[in-house]
C-alpha cells in the first residue's frame, strides 16, 4: 500500500510569493497516475494537476506539477488571494486511490 | 456541463445503513472513458477514498471500509450509488461523488452532508 505524505502541513505566505508543495511516496511510483486537487472551505476538491505535470482545463498557467519516483510538487509561481486553500496530492495505486493528508495555503 | 448531485438522508443513526445516490446529469455513464467513485471527508480532516466503479460494473473498495460498502450504478436512471451498513459516528462526514477519469477525479460533486447519531 502506497502512503502519501505532505509537507508542510500548514504554510503561510503572501500574495505574490511563490509557493512549491511537497508530496512523497512510500515507495517509487508511477509518475502518470499522480494527481492534484484543490479545495477552497466549504467546497468540493478541484482537479489541478494530473499525470503530474499537466494541467487540468481552465487551470491557470502559475500552477505547475512535477517530480518523479517518489518526489513529487506542486508550484504556484505567484500566489493569487484565491488561491489560498487546501491542497491534496493523490495516487492510483492500482486499483485503488489514496491522498495525502493535504496542505493548506493561509494568508500571512 | 456535467453536474453530479449527491443526494440522501442527512441524519442515521449508529448501527443502521448508510443510503446514497448521485445523479449525473449528462450521458457519460454511458461511456466507458468514464468511472465513478465515492470519496468522504470527516469534519476538518482530509479525504479519503471510499470505493469506484467502473463501466463494466467491477468494483473496488478502500481495505478499511470493503466489508460495509456497496457501490452501484444504473445507467437507465444515470445514478451512482453508495451503502454502507453499520454505520458509527466516525462515518459522519461529506460524502461526495466523483466523475474518474484516467487515474483522477477530474468532476467532483457538491457534496452531502452525513451525520450519524442516535
Amino acid at each position: 500500500e502506497i502512503v502519501l505524505t505532505q509537507s508542510p502541513g500548514t504554510l503561510s505566505l503572501s500574495p505574490g510569493e511563490r509557493v512549491t508543495l511537497s508530496c512523497r511516496a512510500s515507495q517509487s511510483v508511477r509518475s502518470d497516475y499522480v494527481a492534484w486537487y484543490q479545495q477552497k472551505s466549504g467546497q468540493a476538491p478541484r482537479l489541478l494537476i494530473f499525470g503530474a505535470s499537466s494541467r487540468a482545463t481552465g487551470i491557470p498557467d502559475r500552477f505547475s506539477g512535477g517530480g518523479s519516483g517518489t518526489d513529487f510538487t506542486l508550484t504556484i509561481s505567484r500566489l493569487e488571494p484565491e488561491d489560498f486553500a487546501v491542497y491534496y496530492c493523490q495516487y492510483h495505486d492500482n486499483p485503488l486511490y489514496t491522498f495525502g493528508q493535504g496542505t493548506k495555503l493561509e494568508t500571512k | 456541463q456535467l453536474q453530479l448531485q449527491e443526494s440522501g438522508p442527512g441524519l442515521v443513526k449508529p448501527s443502521e445503513t448508510l443510503s446514497l445516490t448521485c445523479t449525473v446529469s449528462d450521458a457519460s455513464m454511458s461511456s466507458s472513458s468514464y468511472y465513478w467513485a465515492w470519496i468522504r471527508q470527516p469534519p476538518g480532516k482530509g479525504l479519503e477514498w471510499i470505493g469506484s466503479i467502473y463501466f463494466s460494473g467491477n468494483t473496488y473498495y478502500t481495505p478499511s471500509l470493503r466489508s460495509r460498502v456497496l457501490i452501484s450504478k444504473d445507467r437507465s436512471k444515470s445514478q451512482v450509488s453508495l451503502q454502507m451498513n453499520s454505520v458509527t459516528t466516525a462515518d459522519t462526514a461529506m460524502y461526495y461523488c466523483a466523475r474518474l477519469r484516467g487515474y483522477w477525479a477530474e468532476d467532483w460533486g457538491q457534496g452531502t452532508p452525513v451525520t450519524v447519531s442516535s
